[in-house]
């Protein structure tokens, strides 16, 4: 079975920092690139960051770039996502998914939470 | 931020057709294909048309996608009390480099 099971949220205080893991099974994870999705309360689906299969390649939105590292470790089949310097707004459930270019984010994790608030 | 522009909600009675719309630039819906997500709070966002037009294995034929130059949208028919629910269009974007999601629909069956 296809399964990306994610970890590492909680709360953390505004200026800390996190590593959010995304564990893969059911497919041969270095083939596929993959991306971190987030949602705030209230709010809708944000893009935050992908990676290339290989991870050579990494691309992330504009209100996370140079606080957060995507990066992952294909002989663990894990993707991660650090996350430092964290803000308020960063307060959001984070959801990975394997990421199929043109044919779409076509299987996702659960979810973890991020609470940010001292 | 969102760039792409869905109306904030959509409705209609069981068995009509319900139409969402995606409105993008020429760096993302112009240039790249559109994939729609079906979103249930608290739950992991589905795949439910990639390509702009194809469906996922699973994904009944009552779910339809298109495009049009800078445009998408997403046609329910058939509705049912189970199509309530978050809709997201997607695209990749070539002027940011990423992804950009759509502002969020909220479907909801009279």
């Amino acid at each position: 079975e296809v399964q990306l099971l994610v970890s590492g949220g909680g709360q953390v205080q505004p200026g800390g920092s996190l590593r959010l893991s995304c564990a893969a099974s059911g497919f041969t994870f270095k083939n596929y690139a993959m991306t971190w999705v987030r949602q705030a309360p209230g709010k809708g689906l944000e893009w935050v960051s992908a990676i290339t299969g290989s991870g050579v390649t990494s691309y992330y939105a504009d209100s996370v770039k140079g606080r957060f590292t995507i990066s992952r470790d294909n002989s663990k089949n894990t993707l991660y996502l650090q996350v430092n310097g964290l803000t308020a707004e960063d307060t959001a459930v984070y959801y990975c998914a394997k990421d199929n270019g043109d044919d779409g984010m076509d299987v996702w994790g659960q979810g973890t939470t991020v609470t940010v608030s001292s | 931020q969102s760039v792409l522009t869905q109306p904030p909600s959509a409705s209609g009675t069981p068995g009509q057709r319900v139409t969402i719309s995606c409105s993008g630039s020429s760096s993302n819906i112009g240039s790249n294909t559109v994939n729609w997500y079906r979103h249930l709070p608290g739950t992991a966002p589905k795949l439910l048309i990639y390509s702009s037009n194809q469906r996922p294995s699973g994904v009944p034929d009552r779910f339809s996608g298109s495009k049009s130059g800078t445009s998408a949208s997403l046609a329910i028919s058939g509705l049912q009390s189970e199509d309530e629910a978050d809709y997201y269009c997607s695209a990749w974007d070539d002027s940011l480099k990423g992804y950009v999601f759509g502002t969020g629909t909220t479907v909801t069956v009279l």
